[in-house]
């Protein structure tokens, strides 16, 4: 009964370098999201995703990177980490309908030094 | 484009009272609305949404919430709150029929005291 599952759980990373935060579901869900959270401004979208090969922009999309190979797994992609991305990622997803619920990871906790 | 705004950024109450997290939104269309809690080290949970009719929606753990179009409103309330109640409470919305963004509102920290 996994759901969704994101990897790694911390990460520390100097500016500049790069990485990628992987996200995973078993649920057969086409949309799949990419929020950030930082203290007092909620959860922003960065990216997200309504089935393989489709791909859009959220709120705060500038930094990050995202592809959809599969319907499991949408992976976020940072190329050059700055402090400004230090934060705490989770990535979301759920059926088809605007309606329905958002499933979400554990989340990642990102520190760019 | 839509936002919400969660007037209060922490609330405190003691256990068995009643609590009310306050929620607004704007939007020149109909919208869908949604309250999660996020639990310390935990990604967030649905707790209740609103998408039509009833506007007194009841959700899990005794949490209901009441859509008010004319105030552009969907407070949160439960009669008696529990220590195990003590969350981070998230309100949400969505344009219906416009697109995938969900906008998070900014957060309320209920703080549950014995």
């Amino acid at each position: 009964n996994a759901g969704v599952t994101q990897t790694p759980k911390f990460q520390v990373l100097k500016t500049g370098q790069s990485m990628t935060l992987q996200c995973a579901q078993d649920m057969n869900h086409e949309y799949m999201s990419w929020y950030r959270q930082d203290p007092g401004m909620g959860l922003r979208l960065i990216h997200y995703s309504v089935g393989a090969g489709i791909t859009d922009q959220g709120e705060v999309p500038n930094g990050y990177n995202v592809s959809r190979s599969t319907t499991e797994d949408f992976p976020l992609r940072l190329l050059s980490a700055a402090p400004s991305q230090t934060s705490v990622y989770f990535c979301a997803s759920r059926g088809t309908g605007q309606g329905g619920e958002l499933f979400f990871g554990e989340g990642s906790r990102l520190t760019v030094l | 484009a839509q936002s919400v705004t969660q007037l209060d950024s922490q609330v405190p109450v003691f256990e068995e009272a009643p609590v009310e997290l306050r929620c607004n939104y704007s939007s020149s269309v109909s919208v869908y609305l949604f309250w999660y809690v996020q639990y310390p080290n935990q990604g967030l949970q649905l707790l209740l949404k609103y998408l039509s009719g009833s506007t007194l929606v009841k959700g899990i753990n005794g949490f209901e919430a009441e859509f008010n179009k004319s105030q552009t409103s969907f407070h949160l309330r439960k009669p008696s709150v529990h220590i195990s109640d003590t969350a981070e409470y998230f309100c949400a919305v969505t344009i219906n029929n416009a697109g995938n963004m969900l906008t998070f509102g900014g957060g309320t920290r209920l703080m549950v005291k014995p």
